[in-house]
């Protein structure tokens, strides 16, 4: 089926420790997307990028890093030096707009990152 | 900067009775506009939007959404709630033309009473 795969869906992290959060999609989209999920703050963005090799800072990119090697993955690292990582972390992906798509996302079922 | 404000954290709404959540939005070009639902520990589900036309849009489980340009609104709508729309609703928008952004509200929280 096609779809967009996180992994893991629960990660457990001491203080201190990078962790990579994995996203993988088989829909053959350009555009993917990171989100953070707060209670009563929505999703904020983290990192998108609209094709291979290139990638944009959302409204909160500070204490992260991402990568687009190749066109269906899309990984996310949360560094040491991200002050609040625990929240849920949702993956998306969408096709380019055109007048044909309009960019409706595609969600995987997220990651839950619970620093000890 | 594109911006999306849900002014209501909670919706309570009893079995039966329409539904309405709210939503405004701000872009400086032409708005594309979504509502998405979000069911416990899951991720977003994209239920319906709107690109141009009419002002009226119908999507997923029987909802609808209205725009209205003037206001900067896209209210969801729903005739007749169920007990399973129980769920967790963000509004979207992404401008015309330009990078592939995507901003979410906030979220309201939809409780159907039985």
């Amino acid at each position: 089926d096609g779809g967009i795969t996180q992994s893991p869906k629960y990660l457990f992290r001491k203080e201190g420790q990078n962790v990579t959060l994995s996203c993988e999609q088989n829909l053959n989209h350009d555009a993917m997307y990171w989100y953070r999920q707060d209670p009563g703050q929505g999703l904020r963005l983290i990192y998108y990028s609209q094709i291979v090799n290139d990638f944009q800072k959302g409204d909160i990119a500070e204490g992260y890093s991402v990568s687009r090697e190749k066109k269906e993955s899309f990984p996310l690292t949360v560094t040491s030096a991200q002050k609040n990582p625990t929240a849920f972390y949702l993956c998306a992906s969408s096709p380019v707009a055109d007048l044909a798509n309009t960019g409706e996302l595609f969600f995987g079922e997220g990651s839950r990152l619970t620093v000890l | 900067a594109q911006s999306v404000a849900q002014p209501e954290d909670q919706v309570n709404v009893a079995e039966g009775n329409p539904l309405t959540v709210k939503c405004t939005y701000s872009v400086s070009g032409n708005p594309y506009l979504f509502w998405y639902v979000q069911y416990p520990n899951r991720g977003l589900q994209f239920l319906l939007k709107y690109i141009t036309g009419d002002n009226l849009v119908k999507g997923s489980y029987g909802f609808e959404a209205e725009f209205n340009k003037s206001q900067t609104s896209f209210h969801l709508k729903k005739p007749s709630a169920l007990v399973s729309d129980s769920a967790l609703y963000f509004c979207a928008v992404r401008e015309d033309g330009g990078y592939q952004k995507v901003t979410f509200g906030t979220g309201t929280k939809l409780q159907v009473i039985p």
